[in-house]
């Protein structure tokens, strides 16, 4: 099984600040690597897939780069919106999927 | 556009059993695979079990095989998760999530919004 870990656990910045997310895994996964974003009472959402590419809706100021164990998530200029709990996501060795415990992005 | 709806969930005590169930809208359900994912409270998210679209593929995470059984209903659009011997540890909001691909699979692109599941005597 491949395990996920994301850094830092908790990140508290002020709106208009950049966020940068971090996600390893314990084996490669290539570019096979998600970024899902969670908020209370509402349904999780996909943000990136193939390690940087932005799904659906998803706006310009989110990006994900990376490859193999090194994953990044960055937002350019968090909005009140985008104060969430992320967590990163491998799919190229399953069963299972594997997700990291997440980061949880607050105000400052 | 897409939309799961789960429902289901319930209070029920250790060894008791439930059925969740989804129902899917605004896709070509028998064309996607699809996925049951818990969180825990406190905690982060969990891959429970996944079908394939036409259900002759079906995966399991360890702690939940030979308990847990999913299924899906193409006619009715709707994917189920029958989960019996049911543990304090399964005490969780269940997602149905649909996956990307049909007959293989790879990232899950779209999420319900979940249903409590609580298992306390």
């Amino acid at each position: 099984e491949i395990v996920m870990t994301q850094s830092p656990a908790t990140l508290s910045l002020s709106p208009g600040e950049r966020a940068t997310l971090s996600c390893r895994a314990s084996q490669s996964v290539g570019s096979n690597l998600a970024w899902y974003q969670l908020k209370p009472g509402q349904a999780p959402r996909l943000l990136i897939y193939r390690a940087s590419t932005r799904a659906t809706g998803i706006p310009a100021t989110f990006s994900g780069t990376g490859s193999g164990t090194e994953f990044t998530l960055t937002i350019s200029s968090l909005q009140s919106e985008d104060f969430a709990v992320y967590y990163c996501q491998q799919y190229d060795n399953w069963p299972p999927w594997t997700f990291g415990q997440g980061t949880k992005v607050e105000i400052k | 556009q897409v939309q799961l709806v789960e429902s289901g969930g319930g209070v029920v005590q250790p060894g008791e059993s439930l059925r969740l169930s989804c129902a899917a809208s605004g896709f070509t359900f028998s064309a996607y695979g699809m996925h049951w994912v818990r969180q825990a409270p406190g905690k982060g998210l969990d891959w429970v079990a996944v079908i394939s679209n036409d259900g002759n593929k079906k995966y399991y995470e360890d702690s939940v095989k030979g308990r847990f059984t999913i299924s899906r209903d193409n006619s009715m659009k709707t994917v189920y998760l029958q989960m019996n011997s049911l543990r304090i540890e399964d005490t969780a909001v269940y997602y149905c999530v649909k996956d990307r691909w049909g007959g293989n699979f790879e990232y899950f692109d779209y999420w319900g919004q979940g249903t409590l599941v609580t298992v306390s005597s």
